[in-house]
């Protein structure tokens, strides 16, 4: 069974500094992979997604993620993050069912 | 459209109590999945419809939990009796048939509390 493993709880980062959120997957033939934001007191949205072809995928707000197949990771990243990107990000894979396996999220906080 | 909508947005109730959380997904989907978040244990898949049907009930708590698709446009989570550890922000989302990238829209989520 997929598994998502989103090493870090928090991640607390100064306003306009850049950012890496991890994700590490289990391995298999054909993976998809998701990152989700939740904002406050709000569901979650679509932040980007990879599906296949190129491993670096952009998604909304600046942020982008790269699939790395041999490490089975798809990290999050933004050059210079604002202190509206305070949420929660999740990393999600798909499996032969198309269902979401999620991971446990970590919350960006952002230091004025 | 105006997405996935979830009422009521706050809930608050004594224990014992039934509790009902109502959804209604966006038009023309036709999978619809129910959360539970937590501090605790975090994101939740409680249970999984497509075309009104239950596919995937495994994450249901116990047997206090049940969940219906009437219509293929509306879904009811109900807690019956309600107990203090069922606490926790419930979401709902849809998508399209589930293939490929398919994106799930959530909701704003119910806030429930149990005392």
């Amino acid at each position: 069974a997929q598994s998502v493993t989103q090493l870090d709880s928090q991640v607390p980062v100064f306003e306009e500094a850049p950012v890496e959120l991890r994700c590490n997957y289990s391995s298999s033939v054909s993976v998809y992979l998701f990152w989700y934001v939740q904002y406050p007191n709000q569901g979650l949205q679509l932040l980007l997604k990879y599906l296949s072809g190129s491993t670096l995928v952009k998604g909304i707000n600046g942020f982008e993620a790269e699939f790395n197949k041999s490490q089975t990771s798809f990290h999050l990243r933004k050059p210079s993050v604002h202190i509206s990107d305070t949420a929660e990000y999740f990393c999600a894979v798909s499996d032969s069912n198309y269902q979401l396996i999620w991971g446990a999220g970590t919350k960006l906080i952002i230091k004025p | 459209d105006a997405g996935v909508i979830q009422s009521p947005r706050h809930e608050v109730t004594e224990m014992g109590q039934e509790v009902t959380l109502r959804c209604k997904l966006i038009s023309g989907h036709n999978s619809l999945f129910w959360y539970r978040q937590t501090m605790m244990r975090g994101l939740e898949l409680l249970i999984y419809f497509n075309n009104n049907v239950p596919i995937d009930d495994s994450g249901m708590p116990e047997d206090r939990f049940s969940a219906k698709m009437p219509n293929a446009s509306f879904s009811t989570l109900k807690i019956q009796p309600s107990e203090p550890r069922d606490s926790a922000v419930y979401f709902c989302a849809s998508s399209l048939e589930p293939a490929v990238g398919t994106e799930a829209f959530f909701g704003q989520g119910t806030r429930l509390t149990v005392v």
